[in-house]
């Protein structure tokens, strides 16, 4: 089962929106609506920010959004501020064979 | 609250094994999932499998099958990941992560225990 693609990178201005891609096959991303994203600062663990493509956590500010069209799921946040700098990670079903599996992760900066 | 308190740091030779441990708190230790997540050192998360503390059934990430075992204590409400024939590949941050259904999402995760395997 290989990784997600998410790219590298991504950064805004305070303020501003970002939108990070999760790309994945009909087996995983295309075929699940468990589709998740993890937001990690360095150091620490990752934290749950969104779950089921959409749903966010309580406690997660609304500025975190989720989508999914086809094989690519997307997470939008909007009104960036400088604690949403952090690497983040998409990770999706995958089947009964790879319960979970994990994009290669985005690193945010907020400019 | 939840808590989920790893074990500490370990630093190992090539072809050992290590088991790190995940204490859980705070919460109905058997009503819960419990994912393994490592993370190499620069280097994104990989998923390698789940436990259900109430039967003990597992899943492993293809890529660790028969290197990986997971188990659990229930009289502790301590979940244990075994890896063993180790080599410096998996040199790597290892978390314990709770859901709360098979296909739910990780919620709460552990402190993280670093494991270092170098000759």
């Amino acid at each position: 089962q290989s990784a997600l693609t998410q790219p590298p990178s991504a950064s805004g201005s305070p303020g501003q929106s970002v939108t990070i891609s999760c790309t994945g096959t009909s087996s995983d991303v295309g075929g699940y609506n468990y589709v998740s994203w993890y937001q990690q600062h360095p150091g620490k663990a990752p934290k749950l920010m969104i779950y089921e493509v959409s749903k966010r956590p309580s406690g997660v500010p609304d500025r975190f959004s989720g989508s999914k069209s086809g094989n690519t799921a997307s997470l939008t946040v909007s009104g960036l501020q400088a604690e949403d700098e952090a690497d983040y990670y998409c990770s999706s079903y995958a089947g009964s064979n790879n319960l979970n599996v994990f994009g290669t992760g985005t690193k945010v900066t907020v400019l | 609250q939840v808590q989920l308190v790893q074990s500490g740091a370990e630093v190992k030779k090539p072809g050992a094994s290590v088991k790190v441990s995940c204490k859980a708190s705070g919460y109905t230790f058997t009503s819960y999932y419990m994912h393994w997540v490592r993370q190499a050192p620069g280097q994104g998360l990989e998923w390698m499998g789940i436990i259900n503390p109430s039967g003990g059934s597992t899943s492993y990430a293809q890529k660790f099958q028969g290197r990986v075992t997971m188990t659990r204590d229930t009289s502790t409400s301590t979940v244990y990941m075994e890896l063993s024939s180790l080599r410096s590949e998996d040199t790597a941050v290892y978390y314990c992560a709770r859901a709360g259904q098979l296909l739910s999402p990780l919620g709460d995760w552990g402190q993280g225990t670093l494991v270092t395997v170098s000759s």
